[in-house]
């Protein structure tokens, strides 16, 4: 059984697009995540979710809106998407007092 | 602010090598979290460890062994006798005792490790 997993794998879309990835955890945390790495490999929080509230966004464009049906799930839609969009996607999950964040597999995403 | 810097961008080693990366981070916070991630190049993030910054004990694990030291702001990763499965991108992080477990990613550190 996957603990945090991603779907799709992989995006390849065009300029303007609009796409989503969607997230599951089953291991029972509260908090759950997005992560965007770029092609230097740098990560870098995008939002998180505690029991199906937002408490981070970093300064994302509001062309990215996550949305958490319930503490499970944290899915992530992209409007008009642009050429700068094309990273890796990480969702994660994790209890707040513990630490340590499990990742999924990543989205790969590529702006043609 | 808190920061994490890792200055190697890559290291390469031969096999069996010892290898230390090296990981400096600032905060801010008396109470902080570290940790280090492995990705190797299929891609997916694998968690290694968890330090507290009120316990400075150095942590063994098989060939892996990570030093914390709060006076230098350091908490390196150290792989002994290294071997080509280890070659992958290492990210050392910080997460503060408030908020809601916001990690602060490094940089990452290249690691190739040849036959």
């Amino acid at each position: 059984d996957t603990a945090v997993s991603q779907t799709p794998k992989y995006l390849v879309t065009q300029m303007g697009n609009d796409k989503s990835i969607k997230c599951e955890q089953n291991l029972g945390h509260d908090t759950m995540y997005w992560y965007k790495q770029d092609s230097k490999k740098f990560l870098k929080i995008m939002f998180s979710y505690n029991n199906k509230e937002l408490i981070i966004n970093e300064t994302v464009p509001n062309r990215f809106s996550p949305k958490s049906p319930d503490k499970a799930h944290l899915n992530l839609h992209i409007n008009s998407l642009e050429l700068g969009d094309s990273a890796v996607y990480f969702c994660a999950s994790s209890q707040v007092r513990i630490g340590e964040l499990f990742f999924g597999e990543g989205s790969r995403l590529t702006v043609l | 602010a808190q920061k994490v810097t890792q200055a190697q961008t890559e290291i390469s080693v031969v096999e069996k090598e010892d290898v230390t990366l090296d990981c400096v981070y600032e905060t801010r916070d008396t109470t902080y979290y570290l940790f280090w991630y492995k990705q190797p190049p299929s891609g997916e993030l694998v968690f290694l460890i968890r330090r507290n910054s009120f316990d400075e004990q150095n942590e063994i694990s098989g060939r892996y062994s990570w030093n914390f030291q709060k006076s230098t702001s350091s908490f390196n990763f150290t792989i002994t006798a290294s071997q080509v499965v280890d070659s992958a991108v290492y990210f050392c992080a910080l997460k503060s005792s408030g908020g809601y477990n916001k990690l602060i990613f490094g940089a990452g550190t290249r690691l190739a490790v040849h036959p």
